[in-house]
């Protein structure tokens, strides 16, 4: 079935620094999303992309989609603590109605 | 608070045990699944429900059994479970299958 990989599983920074996560897949995607996942909470939804090209910002977060929409980021610009958490990509899949996720990035920032 | 309660928080259950877990959304939302979150490993998509219907089952293990009698609850029993099934389990809801999901806060089960 359709899988999206993330990349890296880990990253660790000091704050201040910049964090990228990348999820990519070998299959076109009709949509991104992206998600945030507190040290022992559950997943919270960041933002959904759906258009080739497309950036999207929430203060220090930019948020693209690929231009052949095989592929994302999520850039965090002057990482700070209350950053830490795992991100995740997602893509809706339309046959079974179904969100399938990437492994996750888990970011810590040392202060 | 995010409109998605899951009960209970906890669970200690031993191998020969019968339990459910439940699901409630008042969203307004038609979809709903189970995710299973094991430690340092990814979500896991277990169930889906369309419309009260399942239209995902991937590959799990019929010790779990779903059952959604309406669009706003879901349950996941559980009996007879071994203890690699210890985990974090999540349900979430979304308006439609590939839309925005919203996630309970999960109940963590411990199979002893």
């Amino acid at each position: 079935g359709q899988q999206v990989m993330q990349i890296p599983q880990y990253q660790h920074v000091q704050e201040g620094e910049d964090f990228t996560t990348y999820c990519n897949s070998s299959t076109t995607l009709s949509n991104i999303q992206w998600y945030k996942q507190r040290p022992g909470g559950h997943p919270v939804f960041l933002i959904q992309l759906v258009k080739s090209g497309e950036v999207k910002k929430q203060k220090r977060l930019t948020f693209q989609f690929g231009e052949a929409k095989k592929n994302s980021s999520l850039h965090i610009t002057a990482t700070q603590t209350t950053d830490v958490g795992t991100y995740f990509c997602a893509t809706g899949i339309d046959q079974g109605g179904k969100l399938i996720f990437g492994q996750g990035t888990e970011l810590s920032v040392k202060p | 608070e995010t409109g998605v309660t899951q009960t209970p928080r906890h669970l200690v259950m031993g191998m020969t045990n019968k339990k459910s877990l439940k699901c409630e959304q008042h969203l307004g939302h038609n979809a709903m699944y189970w995710y299973k979150q094991s430690a340092k490993k990814p979500l896991e998509l277990m169930f889906v429900y369309n419309f009260k219907e399942q239209t995902e089952n991937n590959s799990v293990p019929s010790r779990f059994s779903p059952e959604c009698p309406n669009s706003s609850h879901l349950f996941l029993h559980l009996h007879t479970l071994q203890p690699e099934d210890s985990a974090l389990y999540l349900c979430a809801s979304s308006r439609q299958g590939t839309t925005e999901a919203f996630f309970g806060q999960g109940t963590r089960l411990t199979v002893v």
